[in-house]
């Protein structure tokens, strides 16, 4: 398995309370993702990041921020969150070398009451 | 707009029925076609990576093909232990690495 862990694995939370979520990797892989995974959606990016401090937008950025202070830490927060955030969150990292194939973590389940 | 159907939706198979799971795709350069395994409660596995048309990959009782306009997901005599949801996703040209995804197929193989 590719060296990737989140934290927390699960979390309940209420509306307007601030959430970070943890994604660290052992790969030193470059790129990483968060991705949300929701019934009849698939799995959405929300943002993504290819390298220290440089982050991006994803198709679903709103409500999410994200920092990127070394190379093997992708943190995601939501600054006030939401009952829609609910959802399974998915970090992703995949290197410049080779095919460019994402590998993905185990997932943290949030749940925004 | 990049965009991936994966079809059908849901699919139930026999042990040692082989049948296909279809992923059409539209995106503006194809850098990438990948294929994912998600069991419950689990991250998705990375299963194989296609780049042109032509091209196949195989690995055990699965084997991915890819047109210029689909991929097909092979399964030979599946058994229950192949049962999860297949992902489909594409790479646009453009460097920025990001993902496009289905919905996926789940699949049920019973015994």
């Amino acid at each position: 398995d590719a060296g990737i862990t989140q934290s927390p694995r699960h979390k309940v939370t209420e509306t307007g309370t601030p959430v970070t979520l943890r994604c660290h990797q052992t790969e030193n892989h470059r790129y990483m993702y968060w991705y949300r995974q929701d019934p009849g959606h698939g799995l959405r990016l929300i943002h993504y990041s290819y390298g220290v401090k440089d982050t991006d937008k994803g198709e679903v950025s709103d409500g999410y921020s994200v920092s990127r202070s070394k190379t093997e830490d992708f943190l995601l927060t939501l600054e006030s969150a939401t009952s829609s955030q609910t959802s399974v969150y998915f970090c992703a990292i995949a290197s410049t070398i080779g095919y460019n194939e994402q590998f993905f973590g185990p997932g943290t389940r949030l749940t925004v009451l | 707009e990049d965009q991936v159907t994966q079809s059908p939706e849901a699919l139930r198979l026999q042990e040692g029925e082989s049948s296909s799971l279809n992923c059409s795709y539209t995106v503006s350069g194809l850098r990438g076609l990948f294929w994912y395994r998600q069991d419950p409660g689990k991250g998705p596995e990375f299963l194989f990576t296609l780049y042109s048309a032509g091209e196949e990959k195989e690995k055990e009782r699965l084997k991915a093909t890819l047109t210029k306009k689909e991929s097909f997901l092979h399964i030979t005599a599946p058994k229950p232990e192949d049962s999860a949801t297949y992902l489909c996703a594409v790479q646009a040209q453009g460097g920025s690495e990001k993902l496009v995804f289905g919905k996926g197929t789940k699949l049920t193989v019973n015994p």
